[in-house]
């Protein structure tokens, strides 16, 4: 079964720092990988996809890279502001057949940026 | 307006009794899911819907029950509430083809006592 695991649970910062945010899978056979914020009061907001063929994707500030045969991803946050302070959740999605093809989550780091 | 939509938005009910929690959407996207939240777990899938004949369990259906009324909307029951469904209640949506992206409700915040 897989497992995502996201560490640390919490973390705090000041603004304008660079961060990276770390997601870690067991099973390496996936067919993609997500990051998602999540805000109070809100659903989550995809951020970024990878396909299980690419190496990193890049929005604006973020830029998200996956490793594969390792079991990781992390989410790096440029130039931090106090409007990213959100909880980050990363999300993978097997390689399975049909309706087996469902997301597994971590259960998210909480970023705090310091004004 | 909301692409995806959640009622009630928060909820507080008692052990035993029936909530039925509803979601719509106006993406005109077939896929449908319900996600339960709980704090330091992660999201946890209940039950999914590939279209309105298509119902499928998650990884944690037992004591709970959906209905795919239309293309459009997906409730999910809680036929006997008990204070261990107490959790954040998320409802999302995709398209059948590309990526998969999810797109996710504001989310219902249910109490059970």
């Amino acid at each position: 079964k897989q497992e995502v695991t996201q560490i640390p649970a919490a973390l705090s910062v000041p603004e304008g720092e660079n961060l990276v945010l770390n997601c870690s899978f067991t099973d390496s056979a996936i067919y993609n990988l997500q990051w998602f914020r999540q805000d109070p009061g809100k659903g989550l907001t995809s951020l970024l996809l990878i396909q299980s063929s690419q190496r990193e994707q890049t929005s604006g500030r973020l830029n998200a890279s996956l490793d594969k045969s390792s079991g990781r991803s992390t989410l790096y946050i440029a130039a931090s502001q106090p409007g990213d302070s959100a909880t980050y959740l990363c999300a993978v999605k097997p390689i399975s057949s049909g309706s087996a093809r469902q997301l597994t989550f971590g259960s998210g780091t909480q970023l705090t940026v310091l004004p | 307006d909301a692409d995806v939509t959640q009622t009630p938005r928060n909820r507080i009910t008692k052990t035993g009794k029936r909530i039925m929690l509803e979601c719509s959407q106006t993406k005109g996207h077939d896929r449908m899911y319900w996600y339960r939240q709980d704090p330091g777990l992660g999201l946890r899938l209940i039950y999914y819907s590939f279209d309105v004949k298509d119902i499928n369990k998650g990884e944690i259906s037992d004591g709970y029950s959906v209905s795919r009324q239309a293309q459009a909307k997906f409730s999910l029951s809680l036929e006997s509430a008990i204070p261990n469904q107490t959790a954040l209640y998320f409802c999302a949506t995709s398209e059948l083809s590309g990526a998969d992206t999810q797109y996710f409700g504001p989310g219902t915040r249910l109490t059970v006592l």
